[in-house]
């Protein structure tokens, strides 16, 4: 079957630096997804991991190690628009999609 | 700008009527989605289509919910008999195919059974 777990929610300080952890246990596992959904909004793409490794792009970096079944969102310089849902995602045999169930950031002043 | 489509946004029904959603996916995406997402189960998938055959419905509560694809433009989602339970956003999404092609989502249709 399929497990995804994530924190289900997270405070951080503006200006600061938050890590949001996500473990995996799916098969036919290709690649990691990490997604970002704002309040009654679609969720959007953030980043893909294939490879172990870091993947900077912008105040944004994703981790990911196959072997634990793990990987990380690295936001820093928070800022308040990032206050959002974080979704990462497992895409499997087929290049099928299945999600976590989020981790809901909050950021304050 | 390119992006995927739902119809109706929002939709209040009654339990026991049908409910049918739309979806029209980015052209040239040859990979649908349907996703359910509620507070306590997140984003559940419903089924998953590639060139519009199913290859995953097995999420799907095959007794009262259907997917199809019937052209390359549109996919639908119904619910027949729609029950309290169902209450939820539906989002369709598309994408490439291929791995790490990401998925776009559409604006979702927000369904309330009453």
């Amino acid at each position: 079957g399929q497990n995804i777990d994530q924190p289900t929610e997270m405070t951080a300080t503006e200006g600061a630096i938050v890590q949001i952890n996500c473990t995996y246990q799916t098969s036919g596992f290709n690649g990691l997804f990490w997604y970002q959904q704002h309040a009654g909004e679609a969720p959007t793409f953030l980043s893909y991991n294939v490879l172990d490794g870091l993947e900077e792009k912008g105040r944004f970096s994703s981790f990911l190690s196959r072997s634990k079944g793990y990987s990380y969102l690295l936001l820093k310089e928070l800022q308040m628009k990032d206050s959002a849902s974080y979704l990462c995602a497992a895409d499997n045999a087929g290049n099928m999609l299945t999600f976590g169930g989020g981790t809901r950031l909050m950021v304050k002043p | 700008d390119a992006r995927v489509t739902q119809t109706p946004r929002d939709k209040v029904t009654e339990m026991g009527q049908e409910v049918t959603m739309r979806c029209q996916p980015i052209l040239g995406h040859n990979t649908v989605f349907w996703y359910r997402q509620t507070m306590m189960q997140g984003l559940e998938l419903l089924a998953y289509f590639r060139n519009r055959a199913p290859l995953d419905d097995s999420g799907m509560p095959k007794d009262r919910f259907s997917a199809e694809m019937p052209d390359a433009t549109l996919a639908t989602l119904k619910i027949q008999p729609s029950e309290p339970r169902d209450s939820a956003v539906y989002f369709c999404a598309s994408g490439l195919g291929g791995g790490g092609t990401e998925a776009f989502f559409g604006q979702g249709t927000r369904l309330t059974v009453v």
